[in-house]
């Protein structure tokens, strides 16, 4: 079966652009989460969905950051305008329920010019 | 504020030696607790956990230990090997959050052969 899967693998803009990350959850499994990799602050939680229900974005930074899931095999994360602070690993992680143990894809790479 | 410390970002050891790698956490409502392992270019992978009504478990070469009194936990791994060399993410949960852990900033593990 397979994991989870984000595209792009890598991603390089320019500051001010649209970035659209990507995420297909593994199949069955009713909870995925964003998380955002830094040296300063390590795996942040941005945002979690149950059902493809938001339940949390307390976690998003700013208004620039939104995250959609229209069903249960798709989620994306956007950033608009993106910033050079933005430059991060993005990785999306899915489980079956909220408490279970989360399997994470192999995340995005980001980088902000 | 982080509320799951790993204050040393990186640990060097020697092959067939012990590994410890160190966590601290500041909620005391946590009660459940993880331990991640992402190799480069990989999402974190679960390796193994412990819930707070015990003080170790144990799954084949790694052990993890917890002190709840001094908020304190650990990862053994014996002996360790060149394959074990991977970011070692500490993580910890409880019911009001809903059980979705909280991770810190990472150890850096280096085994040299």
């Amino acid at each position: 079966d397979a994991g989870v899967i984000q595209s792009p693998r890598h991603e390089v803009t320019e500051m001010g652009q649209e970035v659209t990350l990507r995420c297909k959850p593994i199949s069955g499994h009713n909870s995925l989460f964003w998380y955002r990799q830094t040296m300063m602050r390590g795996l942040e939680l941005l945002i979690y969905f149950n059902n493809n229900v938001p339940i949390d974005d307390s976690g998003m930074p700013e208004d620039r950051f939104s995250a959609k899931m229209p069903n249960a095999s798709f989620s994306t994360l956007k950033i608009q305008p993106s910033e050079p602070r933005d430059s991060a690993v993005y990785f999306c992680a899915s489980s079956l329920a909220i408490r279970d143990t989360q399997y994470f894809g192999p995340g995005t790479r980001l980088t902000v010019l | 504020d982080q509320q799951v410390k790993q204050n040393s970002p990186s640990l060097s050891v020697q092959e067939g030696r012990i590994s410890i790698l160190n966590c601290d956490y500041t909620n005391s409502m946590f009660d459940y607790f993880l331990w991640y392992k992402k190799y480069p270019a990989e999402g974190p992978t679960f390796l193994i956990s412990i819930s707070s009504i015990k003080d170790k478990n144990e799954d084949g070469r790694f052990t993890v230990f917890l002190n709840k009194s001094a908020k304190h936990l650990s990862l053994h791994i014996v002996p360790s090997q060149p394959g074990d060399s991977a970011v070692y993410f500490c993580a910890a949960s409880w019911p009001g959050g809903s059980y979705i852990p909280t991770f810190g900033r990472g150890t850096s593990l280096i085994v040299h052969p």
